[in-house]
């Protein structure tokens, strides 16, 4: 059971340059989320997802942009990478009804340079 | 606005003292309470929630954490320390209800635990 993937692990970008961050889990999760973590800052939500073709901005939103044509897949689109993009990022997804539990992904570490 | 305070940034513990993690949170409803622990390099594990009924909630690798309203706190607790607890410890909360953006988390800045041998 692979849980919440993200790829990659690790990724350099020159300022201005674009590149997507993939997430995909396998639990049939109707919810999926981004977050950025920057150190003493907590994990902050850029977008999330409440089913396929269905997104919404977070605390964070400007410079990424999200799409969810399929249940398993929430990728995160930078473009024109900033320094101020230079962060780790994490992916979470949770089912549906109560109980609010995220199960996160590994994380993508992103420096922008 | 929900929001989540861990007033304690950094905290070091001797191997086999007690410990304890402060959280509060603020908001007007009924929250949802969670801690996640963070190892480094690694993602966030639930180490335990707080949805309702008794206040005291056990959680895995030996954690628990009593939830008082009156002071609007959710504070861990270990009562012995190991070496393999010295990681990043989150408190978050979340909304009770229902919609889209029902059950977003707000999770608090952190506390970093370092374990003395």
């Amino acid at each position: 059971n692979a849980g919440v993937t993200q790829t990659p692990k690790f990724r350099i970008l020159k300022i201005g340059q674009s590149m997507t961050l993939q997430c995909a889990q396998d639990m049939n999760h109707n919810y999926m989320y981004w977050y950025r973590q920057d150190p003493g800052m907590g994990l902050k939500l850029i977008y999330y997802s409440v089913g396929a073709g269905i997104t919404d901005k977070g605390e964070v939103p400007n410079g990424y942009n999200v799409s969810r044509s399929t249940t398993e897949d929430f990728p995160l689109r930078l473009e024109l990478a900033a320094p101020s993009q230079t962060s780790v990022y994490f992916c979470a997804s949770r089912g549906a009804g109560a109980g609010y539990e995220q199960y996160f992904g590994p994380g993508t570490r992103l420096t922008v340079t | 606005a929900q929001s989540v305070t861990q007033p304690d940034i950094h905290i070091t513990v001797s191997e086999g003292a007690s410990l304890e993690l402060r959280c509060n949170y603020s908001y007007g409803a009924t929250p949802y309470l969670f801690w996640y622990v963070q190892s480094p390099g690694q993602g966030l594990q639930l180490l335990l929630k707080y949805f309702s009924g008794d206040t005291l909630v056990q959680g895995i690798k030996g954690f628990e954490a009593e939830f008082k309203r009156s002071q609007s706190s959710f504070n861990l607790r270990k009562p012995s320390v190991h070496w393999s607890d010295a990681a990043e410890y989150f408190c978050a909360v979340g909304a009770a209800g229902y919609g889209g953006s029902q059950g977003n988390l707000i999770f608090g800045k952190g506390t970093k635990l370092s374990v003395k041998p």
